[in-house]
């Protein structure tokens, strides 16, 4: 059981270069999330997805750009990536968004723009 | 807006040296209380949900309470292994994300 996994595990990137990175979960959960993780910040929510082609907007949106045509996969695109976005990335999941539904996580990706 | 402060930041104990984390939150109508836990270098791990106050839950050492401003995450006799940061997250009602806290780094030294 492959659960939920994120792919580049690590990233370096330069500045003003644009970078994908894939989330894939074999649960078949309908909601998906993007977090990123920082010193002094703790988790915060990028963007999530209710279900394919249904996204929202989170805490921290600007400079990212979410797509979901399968259930299974949410990739987190970063356009022209900036230093501000050096970060660890998780991808989570969960069966529903009623709220009382765990969110599972994948083991993350260092990103890093040089 | 929901807000969840964690405290200690940071706390170091002795193997077998029985503490608590706190975790203040504040929240229109709270739907769920959760618990994960994260080693360095891996996704946080769920652990615990809580759901109204009075509710505990108990997994191993660890064992969860919920208060209505706040939940406790106590580690009885704790192991070198439970060394991790504890993560608490809120969710309110009418949303679908959580709001998360900045965590409890805890060291158990042998």
């Amino acid at each position: 059981d492959a659960g939920i996994t994120q792919s580049p595990r690590y990233k370096i990137t330069e500045t003003g270069r644009q970078v994908t990175l894939m989330c894939h979960q074999t649960w078949s959960h309908s909601y998906m999330f993007w977090y990123r993780q920082d010193l002094g910040h703790g988790l915060r929510l990028i963007y999530y997805s209710a279900a394919a082609d249904i996204t929202d907007k989170g805490e921290v949106p600007d400079g990212y750009v979410v797509s979901r045509s399968k259930t299974e996969n949410f990739p987190l695109t970063l356009e022209s990536a900036t230093r501000s976005q050096t970060s660890v990335y998780f991808c989570a999941s969960s069966i529903s968004g009623r709220g009382t539904d765990t969110q599972y996580f994948g083991p993350g990706t260092r990103l890093t723009v040089l | 807006e929901d807000q969840v402060t964690q405290s200690p930041e940071a706390l170091r104990l002795q193997e077998g040296e029985s503490s608590s984390l706190n975790c203040s939150y504040t929240v229109s109508g709270l739907r769920g209380l959760f618990w994960y836990r994260q080693d360095p270098g891996k996704g946080p791990e769920f652990l615990f949900t809580l759901y109204s106050a009075g509710e505990e839950k108990e997994k191993e050492r660890l064992k969860a309470t919920l208060t209505k401003k706040e939940s406790f995450l106590h580690i009885t006799a704790p192991k070198p292994e439970d060394s991790a940061t504890y993560l608490c997250a809120v969710i309110g009602s009418g949303y679908s994300t959580l709001t998360f806290g900045k965590g409890t780094m805890l060291l158990v030294s042998p």
